[in-house]
């Protein structure tokens, strides 16, 4: 069956420049993440939705960075008024279930590669 | 602060020996931890779990080995091929649902 899907792969934005990243989740799955990884760096946790909930924004980096999933299934990841500080790969990764007190795999898209000149 | 640390960011292995990659984490609310491999321009794909119940888990060729008195899983492949080439990440969960990632080991299996 079909993966979890991203797009754009690739996306160059001038600084200041508004983005929008989205994410197609593998379907049925009820949880959804999103993650930036920077250059050298592990994925680092931006944001969870757990259907069209927005459970933890805990790691958002700054109010310019919004995002949303409002039929509980495509996710779209708003970045406003880019900064060179936010190139990095931006991935996705969705659960099927989220049981208390036992974390599902997560499976992971292939990312959206962002660069901010 | 980095919770999860991977302190080798690269390692050599002949084809059919052993791979041993370690990660050590701080937080000792974590209870679920795994493995994911990474191939270039992919995103990382799952490999292997273990839950802190147990400290050990077998699926093939890969094994992970918990210590949680250490903080300290490895992940073990034996044998080695070259299609294991690859960027290998550990990650631990604790109550909520968000992983937390070590930054990474790349391991080249040399034919």
């Amino acid at each position: 069956g079909a993966g979890v899907s991203q797009s754009p792969r690739y996306k160059v934005a001038k600084r200041g420049q508004d983005v929008a990243l989205r994410c197609d989740p593998i379907s049925g799955h009820v949880s959804l993440f999103w993650y930036q990884q920077a250059l050298g760096q592990g994925p680092e946790f931006l944001t969870y939705f757990q259907n069209e909930a927005q459970l933890d924004k805990s790691g958002l980096p700054s109010d310019r960075f919004f995002a949303e999933r409002p039929e509980g299934s495509v996710s779209t990841l708003k970045i406003q008024r880019t900064q060179q500080e936010d190139s990095a790969v931006y991935l996705c990764a969705s659960s099927p279930t989220f049981y208390q007190g036992e974390t599902d795999t997560q499976y992971f898209g292939p990312g959206t590669r962002l660069t901010v000149l | 602060d980095q919770q999860v640390k991977q302190n080798s960011p690269s390692l050599s292995v002949q084809e059919g020996r052993i791979s041993i990659l370690n990660c050590d984490y701080t937080n000792s609310m974590f209870d679920y931890f795994l493995w994911y491999k990474k191939y270039p321009a992919e995103g990382p794909t799952f490999l292997i779990s273990i839950s802190s119940i147990k400290d050990k888990n077998e699926d093939g060729r890969f094994t992970v080995f918990l210590n949680k008195s250490a903080k300290h899983l490895s992940l073990h492949i034996v044998p080695s091929q070259p299609g294991d080439s690859a960027v290998y990440f550990c990650a631990a969960s604790g109550t909520g649902n968000q992983f937390y990632f070590g930054t990474g080991t790349s391991l080249t299996v040399i034919p």
